[in-house]
């Protein structure tokens, strides 16, 4: 069965410094990969996708990430964190075409001034 | 706004209470999702429609909960006998299926406090 992996519960960061939140799956195959982004009492909003190709995926707000198979990963990093930035941040898995989404637990991110 | 709403966004009832939420989706969209978001996890997906058919239901669907999308617009989720272990918040998402992964939208969510 596929799974999700956030190893990290919550980081925090200083404002401006970079960012790498973890995320590694099991699936067989290439799944579809998502990174979500949740604020309080706001839904999730799709920060980046990558079904295939370059294996470097931009999304909004500056994030971006790398898919990496040999290691079954793709992290999301962003190179200067600001404050609004402070939220959870889900990633996700797919192998069903779009109706089965599997979520991580989830990593909170805190954002010290 | 042309996004997901939910309705309500808070819900209070007591154990053994029957509740309904609702979701209206992006009008042009034909797929429709139900997460369940308890506290310090991910969302966990429920059930799913194409238009007005219920295509898969996940495990965590007891024969407590029932979901309908009627006429293929907006959705309920109805959830009888509430139990404590169903607190939690309730997702929608919607997306339109097209070749390849449809992309979903979220709306706001639905928490629901069983006391």
């Amino acid at each position: 069965a596929q799974s999700v992996t956030q190893p990290d519960i919550h980081i925090t960061v200083s404002e401006g410094a970079s960012l790498e939140l973890r995320c590694n799956y099991s699936y067989g195959a290439t799944p579809y990969l998502f990174w979500y982004v949740q604020s309080p009492g706001q839904g999730l909003q799709l920060l980046l996708k990558y079904f295939s190709g370059d294996t470097l995926v931009q999304g909004i707000k500056g994030f971006e990430a790398e898919f990496k198979r040999s290691q079954s990963s793709f992290n999301l990093r962003k190179p200067s964190v600001h404050w609004s930035d402070a939220a959870e941040y889900f990633c996700a898995v797919d192998h069903t075409g779009g109706f089965k989404t599997i979520f991580g637990a989830g990593t909170r991110l805190f954002v010290k001034a | 706004d042309t996004g997901v709403s939910q309705d309500p966004r808070h819900k209070i009832t007591k154990r053994g209470q029957n509740v309904t939420f609702r979701c209206d989706p992006i009008s042009e969209h034909n797929r429709l999702y139900w997460y369940r978001q308890t506290l310090g996890q991910g969302p966990e997906f429920l059930t799913y429609f194409q238009n007005e058919a219920q295509l898969e239901k996940s495990r965590l669907l007891s024969d407590r909960f029932s979901a309908e999308r009627p006429k293929g617009s907006f959705s309920t989720l109805e959830i009888q006998r509430t139990e404590q272990g169903d607190s939690a918040m309730y997702l929608c998402a919607s997306s339109l299926s097209v070749a390849g992964v449809n992309e979903q939208f979220f709306g706001p969510g639905t928490r629901l406090t069983v006391l």
